[in-house]
């Protein structure tokens, strides 16, 4: 079954180091999403993607965090100017249309700020 | 934010029987709610859904209901397998732009044999 595949599983940074933390959505997928989880918290909802334009953005996708889709199947999520609260696990999704529709997770790059 | 909240952190159900997890929800513009499952070190599993325009869903063990006056659904799992045993998260997403997911805060099944 396709899977959502997401590099490196773990990510260790210094405060204030710029991280990019990488996804593989599905083949057919055609809308990519972020989100996190800070340990014992929820998972929040950070941006969806669709079309090379950010479709919607929560309140923690502010100026520091950007998406790209370089290339055909690659979507990234980069931190420019890492903080200590940005220590969380980063799960990428995808979905194959707008609504009504499962988004399918990969297992998330776990993100440690020292 | 406690729009989509799952008020038992934790269930512990016998190997056979049913198992339920509850989700309740305040917001009235969700119209598309969810089931994942997820293991330690993973990302979440699609399990099952619904769109508000049905009451129930089923899905070989797993049958989601959904009360929208009440504004409640659980998931029901039977017979509840050992295999079964991991944190079920429920996630709720309305006709905005988007298409963000809302998450519970989780439930944590365990299946003792």
């Amino acid at each position: 079954e396709p899977e959502v595949t997401q590099t490196p599983s773990h990510q260790v940074t210094q405060m204030g180091q710029e991280v990019i933390l990488r996804c593989v959505p599905i083949s057919n997928h055609l809308y990519f999403y972020w989100y996190r989880q800070i340990l014992g918290q929820k998972v929040e909802f950070l941006v969806s993607f669709y079309n090379n334009e950010i479709s919607e953005k929560s309140e923690i996708f502010d100026d520091q965090f950007s998406v790209e889709r370089p290339d055909g199947s690659n979507f990234t999520l980069k931190i420019r100017s890492t903080k200590l609260e940005d220590s969380a696990m980063y799960f990428c999704a995808s979905s194959v249309r707008y609504s009504n529709q499962p988004q399918h997770f990969g297992d998330g790059t776990r993100l440690s700020i020292l | 934010d406690q729009q989509v909240k799952q008020n038992s952190p934790s269930l512990s159900v016998q190997e056979g029987r049913i198992s339920i997890l509850n989700c309740d929800y305040t917001n009235s513009m969700f119209d598309y709610f969810l089931w994942y499952k997820k293991y330690p070190a993973e990302g979440p599993t699609f399990l099952i859904s619904i769109s508000s325009i049905k009451d129930k869903n089923e899905d070989g063990r797993f049958t989601v209901f959904l009360n929208k006056s009440a504004k409640h659904l659980s998931l029901h799992i039977v017979p509840s397998q050992p295999g079964d045993s991991a944190v079920y998260f429920c996630a709720a997403s309305g006709n905005n732009a988007g298409n963000m997911l809302t998450f519970g805060g989780g439930t944590r099944l365990m299946v003792k044999p």
